[in-house]
């Protein structure tokens, strides 16, 4: 069974950094783009970053751009988000999900998500 | 950069009854990449189509999903107590819409 698995949330003041990780089993994640989602409290998802199958093109969101790094181990089956110069704005739950070819690079299985705090 | 706009926010139905939510694209997008998911209290969204009009796995088929270009649908046939929750639609994993909340009436 495809599973997703983040770690790494917590409370951290404005400023700070942080590096979410998303452990990935039961599919070839070499194979797979994958995605950072996020959802601050009572509000929807946003998209937040993407990188493609084997880590040699990403993507962000304006509102991480150049704060936030994606990266990939696929010899880890593991998804990286560093977080830099963290904002109240950043608190949310962040969900890794994988996306392929097969399901039209629709996000079709997600983590459980971590929960980020950013406050003094 | 393209926006996805869902209608109505919230919709209000009793179990039994027909839901039909509305996603509109800003510009004309390939359906192979509009899916829709769903989320509930507390849950990681779950994706129930992709494609435009394709079930994923172990998706019931009272959920389809229609529409081409700009203007997407997804229909719930005959609403059950487990289908109340929020819906997302989504373009090429990276571009959500705002959702709409499918409330019990």
């Amino acid at each position: 069974e495809a599973q997703l698995v983040e770690s790494g949330g917590g409370l951290v003041q404005p400023g700070g950094s942080l590096r979410l990780s998303c452990a990935a089993s039961g599919f070839t994640f070499s194979t797979y783009w994958m995605h950072w989602v996020r959802q601050a409290p009572g509000k929807g998802l946003v998209w937040v970053s993407r990188i493609n199958s084997d880590g040699s093109g990403t993507t962000y969101a304006d509102s991480v751009k150049g704060r936030f790094t994606i990266s990939r181990d696929n010899a880890k089956n593991t998804l990286y988000l560093q977080m830099n110069s963290l904002r109240a704005e950043d608190t949310a739950v962040y969900y890794c999900a994988r996306a392929g070819l097969a399901m039209g690079w629709a996000a079709d299985i997600w983590g459980q998500g971590t929960m980020v705090t950013v406050s003094s | 950069e393209i926006v996805l706009t869902q209608s109505p926010g919230t919709l209000s139905l009793s179990p039994g009854e027909r839901a039909t939510l509305s996603c509109r694209a800003s510009q004309s997008v390939t359906s192979s990449y509009l899916a829709w998911c769903q989320q509930k209290p507390g849950q990681a969204p779950r994706l129930l189509i992709y494609g435009a009009s394709n079930r994923a796995t172990g998706i019931p088929d009272r959920f389809s999903g229609g529409g081409s270009g700009t203007d997407f649908t997804l229909t719930i046939s005959r609403l059950e107590p487990e289908d109340f929750a929020v819906y997302y639609c989504q373009h090429y994993g990276s571009t959500f819409g705002q959702g709409t909340k499918l409330e019990i009436k």
